[in-house]
């Protein structure tokens, strides 16, 4: 069945460093991929998306490329911000419509200044 | 943007009560709703998906007469936990899909269900 693993955390970096959190997949057909922001004691927000092969998502300078060809979605960012300090999501659905999305352990970020 | 209103944010209640999550789609119809339940720390773990009108498919190891799911309109779904117990003490999201678009998904914001 499809599953995402995600890199173990936590992972602690001081501001302005780069950023990398792995994220590889195993699925069947076509699916597509999403990293998922959660703040303590809230709910999920989609930070970006992946629809197909080669297809970069990105947003707040977060960014990560749908590579089939190693199947993996590794979230990037080249500098962080305290506030980027969240448990982060990796995440594909089927290619079916309706289907869950399934998602990865969680990797916590704590970013200090 | 989409918005799935879920309430309430937090709940206590006593052991052997029920308690009912309600996940109201505000600008746009869910046809299929999904369940999760979060323990601390750790992941998402899908618990049942629902489609309007139809009964909810349970994922293994749910127990469906527990956590009973109703999704009688295109805006609206239901959790109740039945007879609670403190185990059942959990974080639960909804999440929704409808007519948002491809590959829309929109996430309510969670409640925090103690079960004392």
């Amino acid at each position: 069945g499809n599953s995402v693993t995600q890199m173990e955390g936590p992972v602690t970096l001081s501001e302005e460093a780069f950023l990398t959190i792995n994220c590889t997949y195993t699925a069947t057909g076509y699916p597509s991929l999403f990293w998922y922001v959660q703040y303590p004691g809230e709910g999920l927000q989609l930070l970006l998306k992946a629809t197909k092969a080669d297809d970069k998502g990105s947003n707040k300078g977060f960014e990560a490329t749908y590579r089939k060809e190693t199947t993996s979605f590794h979230l990037e960012k080249g500098s962080v911000q305290v506030s980027d300090s969240a448990v982060y999501f990796c995440a594909l659905s089927g290619d079916q419509a309706g289907t869950a999305l399934i998602f990865g352990k969680g990797t916590t970020l704590s970013v200090s200044s | 943007g989409a918005v799935v209103s879920q309430h309430p944010s937090r709940v206590i209640c006593k052991s052997g009560t029920s308690v009912k999550i309600e996940c109201r789609s505000l600008d746009f119809q869910a046809t299929t709703m999904f369940w999760y339940r979060q323990f601390p720390k750790q992941s998402l773990m899908l618990m049942a998906t629902s489609n309007e009108g139809s009964k909810a498919t349970y994922e293994q190891g749910v127990e469906k007469d527990k956590f009973l799911i109703n999704h009688a309109s295109l805006t609206l779904s239901t959790l109740t936990v039945t007879s609670a117990h403190p185990e059942d003490s959990s974080f639960y999201i909804c999440s929704a899909t409808g007519t948002v678009g491809a590959g829309g998904y929109t996430f309510g914001s969670g409640t925090r269900l103690t079960v004392v």
